[in-house]
């Protein structure tokens, strides 16, 4: 049961434009999610999180938006770069005593890559 | 610079032989994790622990081992038990924090894996 869903497994954006990543969830009593940006053979990197109190949170060209009455959660990158190219999970956590930014639930990943 | 180094990068055995995977992490973190990549799947988690000598299984502990003697250290042993252990291997830490979480502040810092193959 994947409680943590990324549909699209690629987008394709040109540079300059908006790329939307999107993710759905089942579990209601997740309380944070998270946005993670990996390269081919490293670790993933933190991008950006908001809380299920918010439904918008705001870092340079990176904005995460939250519906939480339609569990899904969006990453918007403004303007894409090639730089922004590499594989972006989308993660959950919390809705336990003693929440730990580290018990996540991750989804499958999208690779987005930005064209020149 | 601060950070989590997993070594080695590429590993190779044998069926049927335990093989150990190194984490070690220079942040002063209380916590520490495991998780497994594999193709089209996101990461699952197989151990974490929040102090030394305590750990927990995470949802995918069958036929992997772990210990945490030291706070800088969490090394991860996959068993010959494991039906399919060949995966990408992820080792992470982070604050341990008891509280609701009010800022995201502390998010996981991952190493850069290590890639077992067992064939």
């Amino acid at each position: 049961d994947q409680q943590v869903k990324q549909n699209s497994p690629s987008l394709s954006v040109q540079e300059g434009r908006i790329s939307i990543l999107n993710c759905d969830y089942t579990n209601s009593m997740f309380d944070y999610f998270l946005w993670y940006k990996k390269y081919p053979a490293e670790g993933p990197t933190f991008l950006i999180s908001i809380s299920s109190i918010k439904d918008k949170n705001e870092d340079g060209r990176f904005t995460v938006f939250l519906n939480k009455s339609a569990k899904h959660l969006s990453l918007h990158i403004v303007p894409s770069q090639p730089g922004d190219s590499a594989v972006y999970f989308c993660a959950a956590g919390g809705g336990a005593g003693g929440t730990s930014y580290g018990k996540l639930t991750f989804g499958q990943g999208t690779i987005l890559t930005v064209h020149p | 610079d601060g950070g989590i180094t997993q070594s080695p990068k590429y590993l190779f055995r044998k069926e049927g032989q335990n093989v150990t995977l190194s984490c070690e992490q220079n942040l002063n973190h209380d916590a520490m994790y495991w998780y497994r990549q594999d193709p089209g799947q996101g990461l699952r988690l197989i151990y974490y622990s929040q102090i030394v000598n305590d750990f927990q299984k995470g949802d995918i502990a069958e036929g992997y081992s772990v210990s945490r003697e030291k706070k800088e250290s969490f090394p991860l042993t996959v068993t010959s038990a494991q039906k399919n252990p060949t995966a990408f291997y992820l080792c992470a830490s982070s604050k341990w924090v008891l509280e609701e979480p009010s800022s995201y502040n502390s998010p996981l810092h991952f190493g850069n894996g290590t890639r077992l193959t067992v064939t």
